[in-house]
């Protein structure tokens, strides 16, 4: 099943420009992280921000955490035609067994028109 | 270097003739998992493994077997392909000490014809 589902599905900007995606999710979560996939690529982990955690930075990317809302964002910022890829968000919500079971939403695709 | 590694990149088969998709690790990560990706349906879990002997079902785990004998391999293993298991996949490994960065490999894209 999908925890995470991605907001908007495809979004298109200008170089320089900020980009920002949203992520929804279902369930409680011990952790969320914000993947990239270049075309038909593996995906890259880019941060992780746990559940006890209300935002996060690095580089030029800043991840937000309401877990009240059941959601999170991810900005880009000055983004750079080298940022076009698609971006998913993961949620690890464990099982019983105490282990992590890491689910991930439909993705963001990106585009940054140089 | 740290990699995940799957072999082969790209297969095309025919329905029933039974294939294996390798999956080796080189950072003595416990936990392995296999994940399809089809257009629209994002990644879908089909096995995950949190150590040798311990395998468990994702969320779609029909027609897959998985096996992990040693700590650096998990092979994805179709007995009787359909055309409904043509999809990209993507082998993926971490730690499972709930830090939760998973490092994937480069995909196998799989045709069923």
């Amino acid at each position: 099943s999908q925890q995470g589902e991605e907001d908007p599905q495809a979004l298109s900007i200008q170089e320089g420009e900020n980009a920002t995606m949203n992520c929804s999710y279902k369930t409680s979560i011990n952790n969320l992280q914000w993947y990239r996939q270049n075309s038909g690529r593996g995906l890259v982990h880019l941060i992780l921000i746990r559940s006890n955690e209300r935002e996060k930075h690095s580089g030029r990317l800043r991840v937000t955490l309401d877990t009240s809302k059941k959601s999170s964002s991810l900005l880009i910022t000055a983004s750079r035609a080298a940022d076009t890829a698609s971006y998913f968000c993961a949620t690890d919500a464990g099982n019983s067994g105490g282990y992590q079971k890491v689910t991930f939403g439909t993705g963001t695709k990106l585009q940054v028109i140089p | 270097e740290a990699q995940v590694t799957q072999n082969p990149r790209y297969l095309i088969t025919v329905t029933g003739k039974k294939l294996t998709v390798t999956c080796s690790q080189n950072m003595n990560h416990e936990y392995m998992s296999w994940y399809r990706q089809d257009p629209g349906l994002g990644l879908r879990q089909i096995y995950y493994s949190m150590n040798v002997e311990v395998t468990d079902k994702g969320d779609v785990p029909e027609g897959y077997k998985v096996s992990r004998k040693e700590k650096r391999n998990f092979p994805l293993i179709l007995e009787s392909p359909s055309p409904n298991q043509t999809s990209l996949y993507f082998c993926a490994s971490s730690f499972w000490t709930g830090n939760g960065e998973l490092f994937f490999g480069e995909g196998s894209r799989l045709t069923v014809l």
